[in-house]
């Protein structure tokens, strides 16, 4: 069973900084997706970036981009330019890509990010 | 058009009740997918529909969850005989066909005394 490890529950920055989110997972497939979403207080679950594993290039959405080694299962998640806004749970999660799964996601327990003035 | 919607946002339960949440998929999503989230925990997936059908609920944790689905759109998590263990968040996403992005809604809050 595939599983997502994220050990650093909490994680603090200050505005305009840069900060790395860690994420390792563990799983025996060669094809599959990762995530990572936000969830602010709101508790609704935000899409922050995606990875196709097949794919070498770290995916970037303006100020997100990953560091995606697949060898070592490891999945970082780097915030640039930090604003107060980024303040929330972030979550890792991996979902197989496989033709018989169903495309459930498998979430880690989150890291909670502070961003300060 | 919208995203996903939940109702209730929050729900308070004595133990022992029965409780339904729904869900609103966007609209044209054929894939739904309920999950739970505990206080301090990731979202644990507990059961997925591709359109009218469960395509997979082994998430689910025993016989008193059901979800249905009948018209291929709205959802409905039920919950029998309800225990403080139920207390959760349940989230609800969809996505447009199952390989692609989940969207998620706010979530029901349940809170089981």
């Amino acid at each position: 069973a595939q599983t997502v490890t994220q050990s650093q529950p909490e994680m603090s920055v200050q505005e305009a900084e840069t900060v790395t989110l860690s994420c390792t997972y563990d799983t025996s497939e060669s094809d599959y997706y990762l995530f990572w979403y936000k969830q602010p207080p709101s508790r609704q679950m935000i899409l922050v970036i995606r990875q196709e594993a097949y794919k070498q290039q770290n995916a970037t959405e303006n100020r997100f981009s990953v560091n995606f080694q697949k060898a070592a299962k490891s999945f970082s998640l780097k915030i640039s330019d930090s604003q107060l806004g980024d303040a929330a749970m972030y979550f890792c999660a991996y979902r197989s890509a496989g033709l018989y799964n169903t495309d459930k996601l498998i979430f880690g327990t989150g890291t909670r990010l502070q961003v300060f003035p | 058009g919208a995203g996903v919607s939940q109702t209730p946002s929050n729900k308070v339960t004595e133990k022992g009740k029965y409780v339904e949440l729904r869900c609103d998929p966007i609209s044209g999503h054929t894939a739904l997918y309920w999950y739970r989230q505990s206080l301090g925990q990731g979202p644990e997936f507990l059961i997925y529909f591709q359109g009218t059908g469960a395509a997979d609920d082994s998430g689910l944790p025993n016989d008193r969850f059901f979800a249905v689905r009948p018209e291929g759109s709205v959802s409905t998590l039920k919950i029998q005989r309800t225990e403080r263990g139920d207390s959760a968040v349940y989230l609800c996403a969809s996505s447009e066909v199952a390989i692609d992005t989940q969207y998620f809604g706010p979530g029901t809050r349940l809170t089981v005394l």
